[in-house]
């Protein structure tokens, strides 16, 4: 499967500011997926972002408050713009393997006080 | 869109014994179906996957099984261990050339007691 390196693994970061958390693949995907895993909670597809064209965004996720940039077919970034306490998650990036499963990274804990 | 309802939301088992997590979808079109552990602190780990072409799929102390007709899928653990510990999501996907983007059940937190 797919080994994933995400980064930064976590951050403490004050109300207003923003964040870029960024995914590496050690191979070619299509399509990778980032993900929102709120305390004790299950995850929540935020968008899917495919090279070479804008990102798609689920129900409840905008552009502006989470941009997406998909460069290559290897690196993906997610920013959580204009943070408040609400945006304390875990964010996940995950890509689809060869075999047809998923594979996550490691996630990026953050915490905005 | 798909949505996933995942129960019980905890389970508690002795050593030992079986455990079953049951989950339904709404989307017919959904045709996979995998299942992830998740330790505390851990990210999600794919531990078995099914296709909607197959009923069941076995490896070892894990099993999942598959009725497309009533639109439910289950977990089975045999044999558990405190090492099972953890919290087991079910997830749901349609696909097209690709399996696309995964919907998640609630999550089940199940505990095996020594």
């Amino acid at each position: 499967s797919a080994v994933i390196s995400q980064k930064p693994s976590r951050d403490i970061c004050q109300r207003g500011t923003s964040l870029t958390i960024q995914c590496q693949v050690d191979s070619q995907v299509t399509m990778m997926f980032w993900y929102r895993q709120q305390p004790g909670q299950s995850l929540t597809l935020i968008a899917t972002a495919n090279q070479g064209s804008e990102a798609t965004y689920e129900s409840g996720f905008v552009i502006d408050k989470f941009p997406i940039s998909r460069p290559n077919l290897t690196f993906s970034t997610l920013t959580v713009s204009n943070m408040s306490p609400e945006d304390s998650s875990i964010y996940l990036c995950s890509v689809e393997d060869s075999g047809g499963g998923y594979t996550f990274g490691s996630g990026t804990r953050l915490t905005v006080v | 869109g798909e949505n996933v309802e995942q129960h019980p939301s905890t389970l508690s088992v002795q050593e030992g014994d079986s455990a079953v997590i049951k989950c339904t979808y709404s989307d017919s079109a959904s045709n996979y179906f995998p299942w992830y552990k998740q330790e505390l602190g851990k990210r999600p780990q794919l531990i078995i996957d099914i296709r909607s072409n197959v009923g069941e799929k076995k490896d070892q102390r894990i099993a999942v099984t598959l009725n497309k007709t009533a639109k439910h899928f289950s977990l089975h653990i045999t044999e558990t261990q405190p090492e099972d510990s953890a919290v087991y999501f079910c997830a749901a996907s349609v696909g097209g050339t690709s399996y696309g983007k995964l919907t998640f059940g609630q999550g089940t937190i199940l505990t095996v007691h020594p």
